[in-house]
């Protein structure tokens, strides 16, 4: 993996139901692996940074693992509502950034939640 | 209220018009950074600067220019604005380089 990506591009849920998402990232020099929410006509709002092998970190319904020697960040939402709607962004530091100011964003997964 | 404050939230202009959309922030944090959306692109970096006087490129940084006088703004200059730079852009702000970005709300550029 040489770039940040995001699976699926898209999804459509039930509410109700769980869902996950996965983020690739390059696992040489890692550095922080960041996870956003961006809903519509709004600005993209931190959920987790998450910088240490094995890390969980949860909010509410939502969760993240980590696993920085294969590459990989798993997002979950447990128990999907409407509300939940929204592009769920990741985002990591390039090996050849050169430094760690350059956070590279994946194209994000958009989620949709129907009654 | 914390808060990264970007004006104009809308703006149209003419090629070649010189523009510049302003950022503030009101956290105290170092680091500083501009992206662009576009569609099936994702945010891609324009510039970003990690203290009053230090700015570098992005990974977009063709025809723009950043400057960085004091903590609290980060200004982003398009000197000849061109079609291809219709876009929304988005400042944003972090006290550390692996803490989470507060992100403005987004100024959504047309160039005709």
């Amino acid at each position: 993996i040489l770039n940040v990506e995001q699976s699926p591009q898209s999804l459509h849920v039930q509410e109700g139901d769980s869902t996950n998402f996965t983020c690739s990232f390059p696992s040489s020099n890692f550095y922080a692996l960041h996870w956003y929410r961006w809903e519509t006509a709004k600005s993209p709002e931190a959920l987790f940074v998450m910088t240490l092998n094995g890390d969980e970190k949860k909010k509410g319904r939502i969760s993240a693992t980590l696993n920085t020697k294969e590459g990989y960040s798993y997002l979950y939402i447990k128990g999907s509502q409407p509300e939940d709607s929204a592009t769920y962004l990741c985002a990591s530091i390039l090996p050849a950034a050169g430094t760690a100011s350059k956070l590279t964003f994946g194209t994000g997964t958009r989620l949709q939640v129907t009654l | 209220e914390a808060q990264v404050t970007q004006n104009p939230r809308y703006l149209i202009t003419v090629t070649g018009k010189k523009l510049t959309v302003t950022c503030s922030q009101n956290m105290n944090h170092e680091y500083m950074s501009w992206y662009r959306q576009d569609p099936g692109l994702g945010l891609r970096q324009i510039y970003y600067s990690m203290n009053v006087e230090v700015t570098d490129k992005g990974d977009v940084p063709e025809g723009y220019k950043v400057s960085r006088k004091e903590k609290r703004n980060f200004p982003l200059i398009l000197e000849s604005p061109s079609p291809n730079q219709t876009s929304l852009y988005f400042c944003a702000s972090s006290y550390t380089v692996a803490g989470g970005y507060t992100f403005g709300s987004g100024t959504r550029l047309t160039v005709v």
